[in-house]
């Protein structure tokens, strides 16, 4: 069973055309919940830690939001430039066997295209 | 704006030979790590070094993978004998513990 699972897994908007992108996990422990972005043929790109449920946080058009079960990601008025994947990861240290740096679960993302 | 670094960004090797990927970290980061990504799938965590020692590894990261920290600057990812299942996208990526981790750009593996 996947932790982490995102929805839609591809999405296509007109250029203003708000929305929202959903990630939910099944952790027990969790530590972060991360958003990134990722353009094709580079590697991920920070853009938000959530580690609180009721937390959220904003980047020029994104806004971050997170509950006991799922996190969104709300785009508004997104411009062609806002085209990319966004991943959406968790750390959970119950997952591992307790050493501290825990990796990130990643989901398999949302693709997003924005049409001009 | 710091940034990883990773070398080098394409490597073609053939089936059963070793290869060495190098990351240079941001140089406060603390926590290291590689993930990779198979084309298509998603980004998978595979062992993370902290204090000059292995912190974490996944299931992935079985005996023909190893990590070095060799100079205190670069990281390295070495697989023993390359599989045709190993070509993917290697990303670096560090952190201090809290807060986001920084990714590099990767280097695109294939086993030829």
């Amino acid at each position: 069973e996947d932790q982490v699972t995102q929805s839609p897994e591809a999405l296509r908007l007109q250029e203003g055309e708000s929305s929202s992108l959903n990630c939910s996990y099944t952790v027990s422990g969790l530590r972060g919940l991360f958003w990134y972005r990722q353009d094709p043929g580079k590697g991920p790109e920070f853009l938000f830690t959530l580690y609180s449920a009721g937390e959220e946080k904003e980047k020029e058009r994104l806004k971050a939001t997170l509950t006991k079960k799922e996190s969104f990601l709300h785009i508004t008025a997104p411009k062609p430039e806002d085209s990319a994947t966004y991943l959406c990861a968790v750390q959970d240290p119950t997952q591992r066997s307790g050493g501290g740096a825990d990796g990130l679960t990643f989901g398999k993302g949302t693709h997003l295209i924005i049409q001009p | 704006e710091p940034e990883v670094t990773q070398t080098p960004s394409h490597q073609v090797t053939q089936m059963g030979q070793e290869v060495i990927l190098r990351c240079v970290p941001i140089s406060n980061h603390l926590y290291f790590y590689w993930y990779r990504q198979i084309l298509g799938q998603k980004v998978e965590f595979l062992v993370s070094f902290y204090n000059n020692e292995i912190s974490e590894k996944s299931e992935i990261f079985d005996d023909q993978f190893s990590v070095e920290r060799p100079d205190g600057s670069n990281f390295t990812l070495k697989i023993r004998s390359t599989k045709l299942e190993d070509s993917a996208m290697y990303f670096c990526a560090g952190g201090q513990g809290v807060g986001g981790y920084t990714f590099g750009s990767g280097t695109r593996l294939t086993v030829v």
